[in-house]
């Protein structure tokens, strides 16, 4: 099983920039989370998905950010314009249909905004 | 809402000394437990969970946890801590709806450091 692929790993963009981050789930998996993690404010759940519908995003902090989740194998987050405000590393997470709600993280997209 | 509180945010330890991290959350319902570990520059791994059955959960590297139902709280504990267990540890939790998904509700995280 590969785990929960992200790209890039790295992202280093100039202020006003498109970002788009991308998630691959653990396959079989049905219900998909991405999280944002800084210093500040630790680690916050952004949007999740289940089943490819978006069911809670209300902590995605502003319109500037945006995902979707086209297919059950595939995700992004979007931010547009990117503000160095912006710079955290995003997680994307996912989990099956195990009724305890192990979710399983990727490696993480360390962003940097110039 | 549901919250998780860990008190603890910057722990300093020796090898070999024991640890104990504290975790209370605020939901009353029936709920799943979870630790979850991140090393330094990594993602966060499930340290280990607790769901149903025994309170006293056995996990990865030595760590348990016990789930106190009374108290809301669920303490993660290693008796001898290692180098290597330098991390931060994040407490978490989730409604026990039987199946449906639900998202994890993440403590703040406690910075551990063990001197060698």
């Amino acid at each position: 099983d590969a785990g929960v692929i992200q790209s890039p790993r790295h992202e280093v963009t100039e202020m006003g920039q498109e970002v788009t981050l991308r998630c691959k789930p653990i396959s079989g998996h049905n219900s998909l989370f991405w999280y944002r993690q800084t210093m500040m404010r630790g680690l916050e759940l952004l949007i999740y998905f289940n089943n490819n519908v978006p069911i809670d995003d209300s902590g995605m902090p502003e319109d500037r950010f945006s995902a979707k989740m086209p297919n059950a194998s595939f995700s992004t987050l979007k931010i547009q314009p990117s503000e160095p405000r912006d710079s955290a590393v995003y997680f994307c997470a996912s989990h099956g249909e195990l009724a305890d709600g192990t979710q399983y993280f990727g490696p993480g997209t360390r962003l940097l905004v110039l | 809402a549901q919250s998780v509180s860990q008190h603890n945010h910057h722990v300093i330890l020796s090898e070999a000394a024991s640890l104990e991290l504290g975790c209370n959350y605020s939901y009353g319902g029936t709920v799943n437990l979870f630790w979850y570990v991140q090393y330094p520059g990594q993602h966060l791994q499930l340290l280990l969970k607790y769901f149903s059955g025994d309170p006293l959960v056995k996990g990865i590297k030595g760590f348990e946890a016990e789930f106190i139902k009374s108290k809301f709280s669920f303490n993660l504990r290693k008796p001898s801590v290692q180098w290597s267990d330098t991390a931060e540890y994040f407490c978490a939790v989730s409604k026990n709806y039987g199946g449906a998904t639900n998202k994890l509700i993440f403590g703040t995280g406690t910075l551990l450091a063990v001197q060698p």
